[in-house]
């Protein structure tokens, strides 16, 4: 498995700015993606992070409103753009590896919990 | 896109007993993992059963799949009260080659309570 981590934890945000959250895994992982979990609702997959490209987005999110970026292969950002207080709620990476035991099996980061005012 | 369905949404034991859940899904995976979160915190990674696997054990959790009813369940045997989370099943379909795409859908969740 890996250690994964994002920053910041948690923020309070007022409407129409931006927040980017940060996802930093402890070693060279395949794929990353990001999900979002709304209040009391389970996770969504956002986007699969791609290394070097533009990341891929799942029906109902767009680049403009979720940037991703992934520079390399441990590292990526989610932006949540001009944001409104729908866009409350837990954001959190996760990664998977074809060096790890057991591929397929992907894990999580803490999560960012977001709320905007 | 497939979704998971997962039931009971809640359940509520004494210590000790048992806790089962189920997952319902609805297209072809490659595999199927669970998961456990606390108080809306990060994801827990329980068990990954692929769907070649009928059966598979840790330590107190057992995970069953049929695929010919396109359903799994988890089982926590001897529960404590450190058990009470959310648990989430996660299906990782499979392209027509049989081979994962990665990304996860979930079901809905099982809030578990476990009285001490």
């Amino acid at each position: 498995s890996a250690v994964i981590s994002q920053k910041p934890s948690r923020d309070i945000c007022q409407r129409g700015t931006s927040l980017t959250i940060q996802c930093q895994v402890d070693s060279q992982v395949t794929m990353m993606f990001w999900y979002r979990q709304q209040p009391g609702q389970s996770l969504t997959l956002i986007a699969t992070a791609n290394q070097g490209s533009e990341a891929t987005y799942e029906s109902g999110f767009v680049i403009d409103k979720f940037p991703i970026s992934r520079p390399n292969l441990t590292f990526s950002t989610l932006t949540v753009s001009n944001m409104s207080p729908e866009d409350s709620s837990i954001y959190l990476c996760s990664a998977l590896s074809n060096r790890w035991q057991y591929f397929n099996e992907q894990f999580f980061g803490p999560g960012t919990r977001l709320t905007v005012l | 896109s497939q979704q998971g369905e997962e039931d009971p949404q809640a359940l509520s034991i004494q210590e000790g007993e048992n806790a089962t859940m189920n997952c319902s899904y609805k297209t072809s995976i490659n595999n199927l993992q669970w998961y456990r979160q606390n108080s809306g915190r990060g994801l827990v990674h329980l068990i990954l059963i692929r769907s070649n696997e009928r059966e598979k054990h840790s330590g107190r959790l057992r995970v069953t799949l049929d695929t010919s009813k396109k359903s799994s369940s988890l089982l926590i045997t001897a529960s404590r009260a450190a058990d009470t989370a959310s648990y989430f099943c996660a299906t990782d379909a499979a392209n027509a080659g049989g081979t994962s795409y990665g990304k996860l859908t979930f079901g809905q969740g099982t809030i578990l309570t476990v009285h001490p």
